[in-house]
């Protein structure tokens, strides 16, 4: 059973707009969360990550938006550019990090 | 400075041959994870190591698959008597204990005929 959930397998954006991709979980012993972005035939590179204990984070242009208790959390993107097409994954982790939980990813595409 | 790095980048075998994957981590990471990636799906845990512990090998789907660390340093995958279903990108990942995000290597693509 899949513990971190990604619904939406694409989302295409107008460049300039803003980009949301989200992502559910079901343990809720996870407590640490982060967003990985993968290109074709590349490893994934880690993007930005929160805390249970925060419920927003934010890096430039990518901001991180925790619910705990809709275990919920989600990628906003502003504003969108087309190098940030690329798969992104969201993980999730409890207390010790000697285990990541992905989800199966959201192709993102943004268009000129 | 350098980063993750696996070999081969590619392997085609028959089925029912034996492979090997291998991974070296960035230095002086502790931690080092082993992911599947099936077409289309999610990345999927494999197995586990931090510094002398025993490894995690909760993820590994069946006893033909291995894994073996040297240290802190080279690690490598086994696959035995390997099945079409086998066929996937093998990541590799390292961190420092703690550290709370992994750098992965660009990963083994294995098809088996």
């Amino acid at each position: 059973d899949q513990q971190v959930k990604q619904n939406s397998p694409s989302l295409s954006v107008q460049e300039g707009r803003i980009s949301i991709l989200n992502c559910d979980y079901t343990n809720s012993m996870f407590d640490y969360f982060l967003w990985y972005k993968k290109y074709p035939a590349e490893g994934p590179t880690f993007l930005i990550s929160i805390s249970s204990i925060k419920d927003k984070n934010e890096d430039g242009r990518f901001t991180v938006f925790l619910n705990k208790s809709a275990k919920h959390l989600s990628l906003h993107i502003v504003p969108s550019q087309p190098g940030d097409s690329a798969v992104y994954f969201c993980a999730a982790s409890a207390n010790n990090f000697n285990k990541f939980y992905f989800g199966s990813g959201t192709k993102l595409n943004v268009k000129p | 400075g350098a980063g993750v790095s696996q070999s081969p980048s590619n392997k085609v075998t028959e089925k029912g041959k034996d492979v090997e994957l291998r991974c070296d981590p960035i230095s002086g990471h502790t931690a080092l994870y082993w992911y599947r990636q099936r077409l289309g799906q999610g990345l999927e845990f494999l197995i586990y190591f931090q510094g002398n512990s025993a490894p995690d090998k909760s993820g590994l789907p069946s006893d033909r698959f291995s894994a073996e660390r040297t240290g802190e340093s080279v690690s490598t995958l086994t696959i035995q008597r390997t099945q079409q279903e086998d066929s996937a990108v093998y990541l590799c990942a390292s961190s420092l204990h703690g550290q709370g995000r992994e750098y992965f290597g660009p990963g083994t693509r294995l098809t088996v005929t």
